[in-house]
């Protein structure tokens, strides 16, 4: 079973700042299989990146997705008041199960 | 519009049953793989299983801590997926989200395949609470 640890648990930046995300996996997975979602305090979680670069359909170009092997970085250029949110890591393309990472909390500093 | 709501959630008691509905609209439901996606209270989103679409078998997979309680199974002529939750234990409370999941096929340079999928529309949740 891969595990992913995201790291730090809590971030705290200011607007206009830039956010630096990690994602671990326990072991090495392809970079296709690794997908970033955001996280709204009462919202369902929506997609951002998938094989780990891809940034899917609306998503602003100040976010990006970069790793690979067992390292992977999730990256936002310079924060907006609506990033402050919770990210999540998952793998989703080698076997079951298809794990997510712990969180990394945006807040405001 | 691409849409997907969750339905069937409530409170039960621990080992009882329950059946969750994920209802599709705005896209060919059958061409995609459907995934089901918890949450605990104030805890990370914890994925619970997946059915794959009839192209590729239908078949599902588990979670480890669901397995052999839980049934993933869809009808495409109703557009909808379900989640069949039996044994129902205190640590299942939780929101519980339905995913779409494209599959994405590519292939390398010497020629070998290779998928992944990922979970690109979310329904807003239907919460179910374990309690006596």
């Amino acid at each position: 079973e891969i595990v992913l640890t995201q790291s730090p648990g809590t971030l705290s930046l200011s607007p206009g700042e830039r956010a630096t995300l990690s994602c671990r996996a326990s072991q090495s997975i392809s970079s296709s299989y690794l997908a970033w979602y955001q996280q709204k305090p009462g919202q369902a979680p929506r997609l951002l990146i998938y094989g780990a670069s891809s940034r899917t359909t609306g998503i602003p170009d100040r976010f990006s997705g970069s790793g690979s092997g067992t390292d992977f970085t999730l990256t936002i250029s310079r924060l907006e008041p609506e990033d402050f949110a919770v990210y999540y890591c998952q793998q989703y393309g080698s076997s079951p199960p298809y794990s997510f990472g712990q969180g990394t909390k945006l807040e405001i500093k | 519009e691409v849409q997907l709501v969750e339905s069937g959630g409530g409170l039960v008691q621990p080992g009882r049953s329950l059946r969750l509905s994920c209802t599709a609209s705005g896209f060919t439901f059958g061409d995609y793989a459907m995934s089901w996606v918890r949450q605990a209270p104030g805890k990370g989103l914890e994925w619970v299983g997946f059915i794959r679409s009839k192209a590729y078998g239908g078949t599902t997979e588990y979670a480890a801590s669901v397995k052999g309680r839980f049934t993933i199974s869809r009808d495409d002529s109703k557009s909808s997926a379900y989640l069949q939750m039996n044994s129902l234990k205190t640590e299942d409370t939780a929101v519980y989200y339905c995913t779409r999941d494209p599959r994405y096929d590519y292939y390398d340079s010497s020629g070998d395949g290779y998928y992944f999928y990922y979970m690109d529309v979310w329904g807003k949740g239907t919460t179910v609470t374990v309690s006596s």
